[in-house]
C-alpha cells in the first residue's frame, strides 16, 4: 500500500471550511484512498473514501487531483466537535490499514 | 444500531495473567481485525480474519492469538501478558477488503 505524507497539524475556525491536504505520490492504478478521524482515544471514524472522481458524502467531500497523487479532505462547515486526528490512508483491495500519524485539526471558536 | 463492541473498556492486570478481550459486530461482516495503538507510533495491525476459521497475522502478532469461530466473534487472548502490551487496542470489522471498516470503541489495557 502506498504512503502517505500529511501536515502534522492545523487550525480552523469555527464555521469555516477545513482543507486538510494529503500526498499519496506512489499510489498505483487500483488503491483508493480513504479517511479517517480519531477524537481524542475513541475508535477511528470512517469519513469518505475515492478512487479518481471527487466524493461528497454528509460529513466530507474529497477532492483528488487528476494525477492521483494527492487528495484534499473537506469540511465545509467546521465545528469544535469536529477537532481530532484526521488520517489519511491509501488500500488496494487488502486487510490492511496503514495509520500514519495523521493531521491533528483544532476548531477555534 | 450496527456496531462494533469491545469488552472490557478498560483492563489493569499483572504479568503472566492471561487475559481475553472480546470483540463483536452485528452487522454480518466477513472482515474483522485488531489493532494496537502507541503513542509515536499509530495504530498497528495485530491479526485479522477474512472469515470464519480464517485468520492471518499482521504486522505485530508476536503475544497475542486470535480465533473466529463465529462471525460475530473475533476475541483477542493475551497467553501471558508483558508490559509491553500495555496498549489502546481496537477492534475492526467490513464487509469485505474493499469497503471501509468501522472501528469499536476500543479497550485500554495496562499489564503491571
Amino acid at each position: 500500500d502506498a504512503k502517505t505524507t500529511q501536515p502534522t497539524s492545523m487550525d480552523c475556525a469555527e464555521g469555516r471550511a477545513a482543507n486538510l491536504p494529503c500526498n499519496h505520490s506512489t499510489i498505483s492504478g487500483n488503491e483508493y484512498v480513504y479517511w479517517y478521524r480519531q477524537i481524542h482515544s475513541q475508535g477511528p471514524q470512517y469519513i469518505i473514501h475515492g478512487l479518481k472522481n471527487n466524493e461528497t458524502n454528509e460529513m466530507a467531500s474529497l477532492i483528488i487531483t487528476e494525477d492521483r497523487k494527492s487528495s484534499t479532505l473537506i469540511l465545509p462547515h467546521a465545528t469544535l466537535r469536529d477537532t481530532a486526528v484526521y488520517y489519511c490512508i491509501v488500500r488496494g483491495g487488502t486487510y490492511k490499514y496503514i495509520f500514519g500519524t495523521g493531521t491533528r485539526l483544532k476548531v477555534l471558536a | 444500531e450496527a456496531q462494533v463492541t469491545q469488552n472490557p473498556r478498560y483492563l489493569i492486570t499483572v504479568t503472566g495473567k492471561k487475559l481475553t478481550v472480546t470483540c463483536s459486530q452485528n452487522m454480518n461482516h466477513e472482515y474483522m481485525s485488531w489493532y494496537r495503538q502507541d503513542p509515536g507510533l499509530g495504530l498497528r495491525q495485530i491479526y485479522y480474519s477474512m472469515n470464519v476459521e480464517v485468520t492471518d497475522k499482521g504486522d505485530v502478532p508476536e503475544g497475542y492469538k486470535v480465533s473466529r469461530k463465529e462471525k460475530r466473534n473475533f476475541p483477542l487472548i493475551l497467553e501471558s501478558p508483558s508490559p509491553n502490551q500495555t496498549s489502546l487496542y481496537f477492534c475492526a470489522s467490513g464487509i469485505s477488503k474493499n469497503t471501509e471498516a468501522f472501528f469499536g470503541q476500543g479497550t485500554r489495557l495496562t499489564v503491571v
